[in-house]
């Protein structure tokens, strides 16, 4: 069962162009929404992240637009250059029992910026 | 500062056979995850482990374990292998069990034949 879906699974956009990542959940209990990016080889790294309470945030070129009725969020890339092409993960955080915290992953965007 | 290492970095197992990977979080951090990463899906959650208890499990077989040491590093263990376990695992580690603040390592890549 896929607790956060992620759209599209590959994405190729010019140099300069502004690539958009969705992603949807279900489980109202994630309350707060991490983007990761990994490049081949490595481990993914947090890039951005958002509280349900906020509609939008804004981090360098990095931008989360979030949308808690239609449980909907998204990252833009504004000005997109070639070194920003790697794969991009949507996270959903919720509380377990204790004081236990989850991460749960979607399933990959991978971005081609072509130059 | 050196990072989360992990080790080894790849690795070939046979169906069946045991595997034990290491991580060592960065100096400081006190909670160690783990994740399976098969190839072209997200990672998905196995354990949490902070202050060498374990705080999390994700839906993962008994064949899966792992522990925390003293010094916080970490063992995954994995029995009985099967063909399906083939992925990426990855450590992160944190200042305090919280997953919003985890350092991934590069992982170990496990092949089972």
């Amino acid at each position: 069962q896929q607790q956060v879906k992620q759209s599209p699974q590959s994405l190729i956009v010019q140099k300069g162009g502004i690539p958009i990542i969705n992603c949807a959940y279900e489980n109202t209990a994630f309350d707060y929404f991490p983007w990761y990016q990994q490049f081949p080889g490595k481990g993914p790294a947090l890039l951005i992240a958002i509280r349900p309470d906020v509609s939008e945030k804004k981090e360098g070129r990095f931008t989360i637009s979030f949308n808690k009725s239609a449980k909907q969020f998204s990252l833009h890339i504004m000005d997109s250059q070639p070194g920003d092409s790697a794969t991009y993960f949507c996270a959903a955080v919720e509380s377990l029992s204790g004081s236990a915290r989850q991460l749960t992953f979607g399933s990959g965007t991978q971005l081609t910026v072509l130059p | 500062d050196a990072g989360v290492t992990q080790s080894p970095t790849h690795l070939i197992k046979t169906r069946g056979q045991q595997v034990t990977l290491r991580c060592s979080p960065i100096s400081g951090h006190k909670s160690v995850s783990w994740y399976q990463q098969v190839l072209g899906q997200g990672p998905q959650f196995i354990f949490q482990y902070y202050e060498k208890e374990e705080r999390g499990r994700g839906n993962f077989p008994d064949r899966f374990s792992a522990r925390q040491f003293p010094n916080y590093s970490s063992e995954l263990n994995v029995n009985a292998l099967l063909l399906g376990d083939s992925a990426l695992y990855l450590c992160a580690s944190s200042l305090r069990s919280l997953p919003n603040e985890q350092f991934f390592g590069p992982g170990t890549r496990l092949t089972v034949l």
